[in-house]
């Protein structure tokens, strides 16, 4: 049962234009969601999040919505730069009980082209 | 300030036998996660510690297991290894345990 999905296994964008990175997910009980910028043989990097209360957050070029009745979440990237190109993770945490227990989604390959 | 480490960096083991990861987190941090990568599976969670408790168990088999010491730092094993453990181990660390949890390097574990 995939709580998180992306459904966009990659996206390839411009440099200077917006990235716009989708997720959903099922769990209503999710009370905080993050994403992760990934590259090969690398941890996970943290890039930004949103608590369930709030339906934005922005940390520079980085700009994440919530929509809670659509149970879905996006990253927007402006403007994309050539560095950006990597793997994006997001990921929901909580489902019930005290935890820090992440779900992730499968990803999706942004690549940015100069 | 220094990110969270795991060592080694790459392993490789035979099937049947076991191995023994390890993890120091973030100075200061308290609370550790372990998740496995996989092509097929994508990032599942392992374990939660926090304060040498595991708080939350994956649904992962027995053959997994894990550890928290008094100073946060973090061991996960695998015994009986199988073909299919062949894994990135990915290990975070958070402040206390409900904050951002911040991802090491990982372990590139290979089962021959």
């Amino acid at each position: 049962d995939q709580q998180v999905k992306q459904n966009s296994p990659s996206l390839s964008v411009q440099e200077g234009r917006i990235s716009i990175l989708n997720c959903d997910y099922t769990n209503s009980m999710f009370d905080y969601f993050l994403w992760y910028k990934k590259y090969p043989a690398e941890g996970p990097t943290f890039l930004i999040s949103i608590s369930s209360i709030k339906d934005k957050n922005e940390d520079g070029r980085f700009t994440v919505f919530l929509n809670k009745s659509a149970k879905h979440l996006s990253l927007h990237i402006v403007p994309s730069q050539p560095g950006d190109s990597a793997v994006y993770f997001c990921a929901a945490r909580g489902g019930g009980g005290a935890t820090n227990k992440l779900i992730f989604g499968t990803g999706t390959l942004l690549a940015v082209q100069p | 300030k220094a990110g969270v480490t795991q060592t080694p960096r790459y392993l490789i083991k035979t099937r049947g036998q076991q191995v023994t990861l390890s993890c120091s987190p973030i100075s200061g941090h308290r609370s550790v996660s372990w998740y496995q990568q996989t092509p097929g599976q994508g990032l599942q969670f392992l374990f939660e510690y926090f304060s040498e408790t595991q708080r939350n168990k994956g649904n992962f088999p027995g053959r997994f297991s894990g550890r928290q010491f008094s100073n946060s730092r973090s061991e996960m094993n695998v015994s009986t290894l199988e073909l299919g453990d062949s894994a990135l181990y990915l290990c975070a660390s958070s402040l206390n345990s409900l904050d951002t949890q911040y991802f090491g390097p990982g372990t590139r574990l290979t089962v021959l």
